[in-house]
Order: structure tokens, then sequence, then C-alpha cells
């Protein structure tokens, strides 16, 4: 039973460039989420998705920030332009029914923008 | 002050000794509590749900006290696989979304 997919698993690029971070949830799952974690600010939920809606975007730090959901099995978080503070680990995760259910999380995109 | 607080450790731990940490939480209406446990490098990872009355999963005790607005997690004859980042997380009453995250507790057990 495959879990919540996500690519690239590193990406290094330089700054001013577009970076875009893909997502394949768990199939059945309806909510999704994207997170960032850095060792300064922890885990800080981007966005989230229900039933491929974006519910809340609070989270997004500013208009570079991005993400779609085009369809149940598939999301993407795109950085345009990126910036060295942008530097983090994304993960995407999914679950049943919001945070009802237990998050389940993909392996994560190491981001480095030089 | 944070919304969830806890020490980040790393707590040094012979393998087999008893380990215990705590977090505290600032909203008094949060709903639900969970134990996260994250290794090096890699995704967060449920453990444990916490509940009113306390719960036990193997070698792994959760604890909740509204009234002092803290949750612990104890853990029995350590593992070096034990060894890992512990993310107390809390749900606020008045979401079904968002997820208040610690920021983690390091555990590092010794042969």
């Amino acid at each position: 039973d495959a879990g919540v997919i996500q690519s690239p698993r590193h990406e290094v690029t330089e700054m001013g460039q577009e970076v875009t971070l893909r997502c394949k949830p768990i199939s059945g799952h309806n909510s999704l989420f994207w997170y960032r974690q850095t060792m300064m600010r922890g885990l800080e939920l981007l966005i989230y998705f229900n039933n491929n809606v974006p519910i809340d975007d609070s989270g997004m730090p500013e208009d570079r920030f991005s993400a779609k959901m085009p369809n149940a099995s598939f999301s993407t978080l795109k950085i345009q332009p990126s910036e060295p503070r942008d530097s983090a680990v994304y993960f995407c995760a999914s679950s049943l029914a919001g945070v009802n259910s237990p998050l389940h999380f993909g392996n994560g995109t190491r981001l480095t923008v030089t | 002050r944070k919304e969830v607080e806890q020490d980040p450790g790393p707590f040094n731990v012979p393998e087999g000794a008893t380990v215990a940490f705590n977090c505290t939480y600032s909203n008094s209406a949060s709903q639900s509590f969970f134990w996260y446990r994250q290794d090096c490098r890699k995704e967060p990872k449920l453990l444990m749900s916490v509940y009113s009355s306390g719960n036990e999963d193997g070698r792994f005790t959760a604890q909740l006290n509204r009234a002092s607005q803290y949750i612990s997690l104890l853990i029995r004859d350590s593992k070096l696989s034990d060894s890992a980042t512990y993310l107390c997380v809390v749900k606020p009453v008045d979401s079904n979304y968002q997820l208040i995250w610690g920021a983690g507790t390091k555990l590092i057990i010794k042969p």
C-alpha cells in the first residue's frame, strides 16, 4: 500500500528560479496538507485542501508561493521566484478526515536555494 | 509564550532505562492531543493519540493533565530504535484541520 509520494526528494536551485514540488496523496484521503519544516520555526502549515478545494492558505508566506490540487491524486506547491530563506524541508501529508484522523506524511522535499 | 512547549533535549538515556518527557500547552480549550515521532531526516509519524484517561501502547504510556495543561510520554525499557525526536501536537477545539506542533524533544538512547 503506497503512502504519500513526494518528488523530488532533494532540490537545489539558484535564487530567482522557479521551484515546483509534487505530491500524490494516499488514495481515498480527502484532506491534503502542505507543511514546511525548519530548525527555527518547526513545522508550519502552509495550505490545507479538502476534497481538492483550498480551505486555508493563510500559512502561505507570500505571493511567491502558490499551490494547486487539480484532482484527488495530485497536488503541487510552486515557489516563484525562489529565495534563500525558502530553504527548508517541505512535507505533504494526507488524511481521511482533516485532523480527526492521523496525518500520513510523505518523505519530504529538501529544498536548498543558493 | 509558545502555544505548545517542549524541552528540546537532547535526553541521553542508557538502553533499558525509563524516560519521560512533558509538553505544555497554552490553550485550555484544546481538544485532542497526539505524540508524533520523527527520525533524523525523515517524516513525522503518529506514535499515539493521548486520551483523557491516559493510554498505553506497549512500552509507551501517554498521560493528559487538563488542569495543569500538559501531556506526558513515558517510554519503558528503552531501545536503541527509540532514538528520535518526539513531537507534541495539539488540536484546537475550533478547527478540524489545524494542529499546533511543538518543536520536539530529541531522545538519544545509548548502548
